[in-house]
C-alpha cells in the first residue's frame, strides 16, 4: 500500500524560509516521479512542482518558480521542498503526491501539511 | 497557458446520477489526459478517475470518465449517488509547459 507522510510545516514570518519532506513507503521509490500540490484556505488546488524519478527532471508553477526548490533522496525514499522568501499567498495545505509512470498524472496523496505564512 | 472550467456546484438527490463537466480553453482535450480528484471535507485528495476514463483500483464503478473532442471538454459521471460522494471534484491536464487544475466543483447530495 502506498503511504506518504508530510511533514516540516509551521507558522513562518513572511520573507523566512522552511522546508518540507515527504516520507514515502509501499512502492518503489526510484520508479516514480513525485510531485508537490498546495490548497490555500477558501481555494481550489494549484500543482507546485514536482520532479522526475532519477531526479534529474524539475517542474515549477510560475508562482514559485525562482522561490521554491524540489529535491529527493532515492536512498530514503524522501521527497523535499526547500521554501525561501515566502509570501502570505504561500499559505496552504500542501500535499506531496505520488504520480504515475507518467509525470503529469497523480495516483497517490499524502494527508497534507499546514504552512502558514504570517507576520 | 490553457484553462479548465468546471461549473461552481451541483446538485442532486441519492440513487440519482450527476455529470460534471470540464472545459479546456485552448488546446485539444484529447492531446492530453485528463484526471479527476474527490476532495472531501477535511481529507486529502483522491484520484477517481485517471487517463480520462480509468479508475484506480477501490473505485466504484459508479464512476466514469469521458472526453468530447467536438465540445472540448471531459466529464465525470457519478451514478448511484450515496451522501458520502458529497465533496468537491477537481479535473486537471497538462501541455508541455503546464499542468492545471479546473477551479473545482462542489457536489451536494441532498
Amino acid at each position: 500500500e502506498v503511504q506518504l507522510l508530510e511533514s516540516g510545516g509551521g507558522l513562518i514570518q513572511p520573507g523566512g524560509s522552511l522546508g518540507l519532506s515527504c516520507a514515502a513507503s509501499g512502492f518503489t521509490f526510484t520508479a516514480f516521479p513525485m510531485s508537490w500540490v498546495r490548497q490555500a484556505p477558501g481555494k481550489g488546488l494549484e500543482w507546485v512542482s514536482a520532479i522526475s524519478g532519477s531526479g534529474g527532471a524539475t517542474y515549477y508553477a510560475d508562482s514559485v518558480k525562482g522561490r521554491f526548490t524540489v529535491s529527493r533522496d532515492n536512498s530514503k525514499h524522501t521527497l523535499y521542498l526547500e521554501m525561501n522568501s515566502l509570501r502570505a499567498e504561500d499559505t496552504a495545505v500542501y500535499y506531496c503526491a505520488k504520480s504515475t509512470y507518467n509525470w503529469n498524472l497523480i495516483d497517490s496523496w499524502g494527508p497534507g501539511t499546514l504552512v502558514t505564512v504570517s507576520s | 497557458n490553457f484553462m479548465l472550467t468546471q461549473p461552481h456546484s451541483v446538485s442532486e438527490s441519492p440513487g440519482k446520477t450527476v455529470t460534471i463537466s470540464c472545459t479546456r480553453s485552448s488546446g485539444s482535450i484529447a492531446n492530453n489526459y485528463v484526471q479527476w480528484y474527490q476532495l472531501r471535507p477535511g481529507s486529502s485528495p483522491t484520484t477517481v478517475i485517471y487517463e480520462d476514463n480509468q479508475r484506480p483500483s477501490g473505485v466504484p464503478d459508479r464512476f466514469s470518465g469521458s472526453i468530447d473532442s467536438s465540445s472540448n471538454s471531459a466529464s465525470l459521471t457519478i451514478s448511484g449517488l450515496r451522501t458520502e460522494d458529497e465533496a468537491d471534484y477537481y479535473c486537471q491536464s497538462y501541455d508541455t509547459n503546464d499542468r492545471v487544475f479546473g477551479g473545482g466543483t462542489k457536489l451536494t447530495v441532498l
